[in-house]
């Protein structure tokens, strides 16, 4: 069974660009949730999408947003970057069917944003 | 406020030899913990899960220990090898009902020098 995707695997913008990752999960998986990871913050979690409604959302600023298609692959929007904007950006997936604490997510390799 | 904090923040052994990484919440309510392997420029990948109830759990050559009491987990890896080095990362949940919240550490770098 495939992992989960992501790409780009690594994208360089500049100060006020927008970007979109992407994730693919799991297949069958339906909750997607994204964080994301800088050395002195540790993972950040974003937000969780489950059958293509927004579940939980983390502290971030409007300028993270994101959306789940009908068949559970997400994207990631940042509108507006900021140099504080770079990291490395996790999507991870899980079969969602009970938003249960002991259910594994499975974490893709992540997208490396770098902004200038 | 919901903490996890992780030591040593970086740690170096030689090939073969043990170590323990722990760490520290202050979590509530307690619902698991879990311990994370992640790999230079991969994802994070579950090792262990251990509930309120369970004070031991193993994988392989990894043994995670939970003192509820003291609010204390540990990783202990036994005869380390080279792969083993990466980032070791402590997740705390805290679940009340259906709202579930992941209290992440910051992670022990681990090297294995041969």
């Amino acid at each position: 069974k495939a992992g989960v995707t992501q790409t780009p695997r690594y994208l360089i913008k500049t100060r006020g660009q927008q970007v979109t990752l992407s994730c693919s999960p799991i297949s069958g998986h339906r909750s997607v949730s994204w964080y994301q990871q800088t050395p002195g913050q540790g993972l950040q979690f974003l937000f969780e999408y489950f059958s293509e409604t927004q579940r939980n959302k983390g502290n971030f600023p409007g300028r993270f947003s994101g959306r789940q298609f009908s068949n559970s692959r997400s994207e990631m929007n940042v509108s507006t970057l900021e140099l504080g904007d770079s990291a490395l950006y996790l999507c991870a997936s899980s079969w969602g069917r009970q938003q249960g604490p002991s259910e594994t997510q499975y974490f893709g390799p992540g997208t490396r944003l770098l902004v200038l | 406020k919901n903490q996890v904090e992780q030591s040593p923040q970086s740690l170096i052994i030689l090939e073969g030899k043990n170590c323990t990484l722990q760490c520290n919440y202050t979590v509530s309510p307690f619902s698991n913990l879990r311990w994370y392997k992640q790999d230079t420029g991969r994802g994070p990948v579950s090792l262990t899960i251990m509930t309120f109830s369970e004070n031991t759990k193993s994988n392989g050559r990894y043994t995670a220990t939970l003192d509820a009491d003291t609010k204390q987990s540990s990783l202990h890896i036994t005869a380390s090898q080279l792969s083993d080095s990466a980032s070791y990362i402590c997740v705390v949940s805290a679940s009340a009902g259906n709202n579930r919240k992941l209290i992440w550490g910051l992670g022990t770098s681990l090297a294995v020098n041969p």
